[in-house]
């Protein structure tokens, strides 16, 4: 069984704030990470697909680092919107397995 | 990238009783995915839909409970059986998420009342 953990599990931020996140993933037979913007009423959508230990990614005011040595990643958002109020999901290896989600609300 | 469309978005149904999801891709894939995400829960894959062959369910799920039609490359159902509240649900089909990103249908909200 594979044990993907998120933390927070809720998180409440103003308008304008800078936040961040943790997927914790087994370090062993690392495949890939994803991260997934999960909004109330619609489809999951990628964020990001991490396969390089070291690996950065951004997308707008969206990044993530991934680090498979000690089975971490972070995502950040820079200047939080109320649009980026969703669950946010990682997802492990190549059968994704995911985890818990962390529920983002930005306060305007 | 991948379009799914997914009905129904929501529906309540009595204990007992069985519903059928489809999911309907804009084009042709190998394999299609079934999730379940319970509330307070992660999504947790039910089973892969392959064409042609049986689906793979995963541990805990078994093919009375839920069984998949696969009739082509692009279209897939999954029936909810005997339908009990525990069953109450998000479920979500999915194509792609091995070597590239997954894209996901809408959704069905399931209540059993």
């Amino acid at each position: 069984i594979l044990n993907v953990e998120q933390s927070p599990q809720s998180l409440h931020v103003q308008e304008g704030d800078s936040t961040n996140f943790t997927c914790s993933f087994p370090s062993s037979n690392f495949y890939a990470l994803h991260w997934y913007r999960w909004e109330t009423a619609k489809s999951p959508e990628a964020l990001f697909v991490m396969t390089l230990n070291g690996d950065e990614k951004k997308k707008g005011r969206i990044s993530a680092t991934l680090n498979t040595k000690e089975g971490y990643s972070y995502l950040y958002i820079k200047g939080s919107q109320p649009e980026d109020s969703a669950t946010y999901l990682c997802a492990f290896r190549r059968q994704l397995t995911f985890g818990s989600g962390t529920q983002l609300t930005v306060l305007p | 990238s991948a379009v799914i469309s997914q009905k129904p978005s929501r529906d309540i149904c009595q204990r007992g009783t069985s519903l059928t999801i489809q999911c309907q891709v804009d084009s042709q894939v190998t394999m299609m995915f079934w999730y379940r995400q319970q509330p307070g829960q992660s999504l947790t894959l039910i089973a892969t839909a392959n064409q042609g062959s049986e689906a793979t369910y995963e541990s805990g799920f078994v093919i009375d409970k839920f069984p998949i039609s696969r009739p082509n490359l692009t279209f897939s159902t999954l029936t909810v059986s005997n339908m009990s509240p525990e069953d109450s649900s998000i479920y979500l089909c999915s194509v792609g998420g091995m070597d590239t990103e997954a894209f996901f249908g809408q959704g069905t909200r399931l209540t059993v009342v």
